[in-house]
């Protein structure tokens, strides 16, 4: 399995608080992704980094940031969550060229 | 607008026979075809993957078809196991166009009974 951990991998919040979530990963891998999965949806993608301070945008990126300091690290900023938001959350890596990522265990959000 | 789709949310099979799930595609940018298998509370896990270039691709018990003409993809599981129960998620790149990111299906849920 590849080395990928997502933190916190559960989290109650309520309406208009900040939230951030981490991913770390040990793989050196130099692409980052953040999805969410939502019932009807499939995982849908928010933000995508190909490499430090690289990042960009997804199909769904209103109302969340990122930050990309650490080849290791992907953060997830939700400035003001919103019960919208409520989702769960995969990280994921890859290299460039090859299709395959591999995806982290999730992190399931709930913004009351 | 749903560029990857998997019409089936759902299919029972009996242990030992065959599954078959598929996936429709719309943009013909796509080259590289994936399928992700779920379980509960875990994150996706990569199962078989298949390029444009190629119309099979065979892992074991599964097997990924490509139909480009079609835009249609299915995973074919032989002989179905308890434990294959899970959600199947189709997915798809533009990787020859320098992009890793990719397009998922919604999923479909693959029951094995006993």
């Amino acid at each position: 399995d590849a080395g990928i951990t997502q933190s916190p991998r559960h989290k109650v919040t309520e309406t208009g608080t900040p939230v951030t979530l981490r991913c770390h990963q040990t793989e050196n891998h130099r692409y980052m992704y953040w999805y969410r999965q939502d019932p009807g949806h499939g995982l849908r993608l928010i933000h995508y980094s190909y490499g430090v301070k690289d990042t960009d945008k997804g199909e769904v990126s209103d109302g969340y940031s990122v930050s990309r300091s650490k080849t290791e690290d992907f953060l997830l900023t939700l400035e003001s969550a919103t019960s919208s938001q409520t989702s769960v959350y995969f990280c994921a890596i890859s290299e460039p060229g090859l299709g395959e990522q591999f995806f982290g265990p999730g992190t399931r959000l709930t913004v009351l | 607008d749903q560029q990857v789709k998997q019409n089936s949310p759902s299919l029972s099979v009996q242990e030992g026979r065959i599954s078959i799930l598929n996936c429709d595609y719309t943009n013909s940018m796509f080259d590289y075809f994936l399928w992700y298998k779920k379980y509960p509370a875990e994150g996706p896990t990569f199962l078989i993957s298949i390029s444009s270039i190629k119309d099979k691709n065979e892992d074991g018990r599964f097997t990924v078809f490509l139909n480009k003409s079609a835009k249609h993809l299915s995973l074919h599981i032989v002989p179905s196991q308890p434990g294959d129960s899970a959600v199947y998620f189709c997915a798809a790149s533009d990787l020859t166009g320098g992009g890793n990111k990719l397009t998922f299906g919604t999923g479909t849920q693959l029951k094995v009974e006993l």
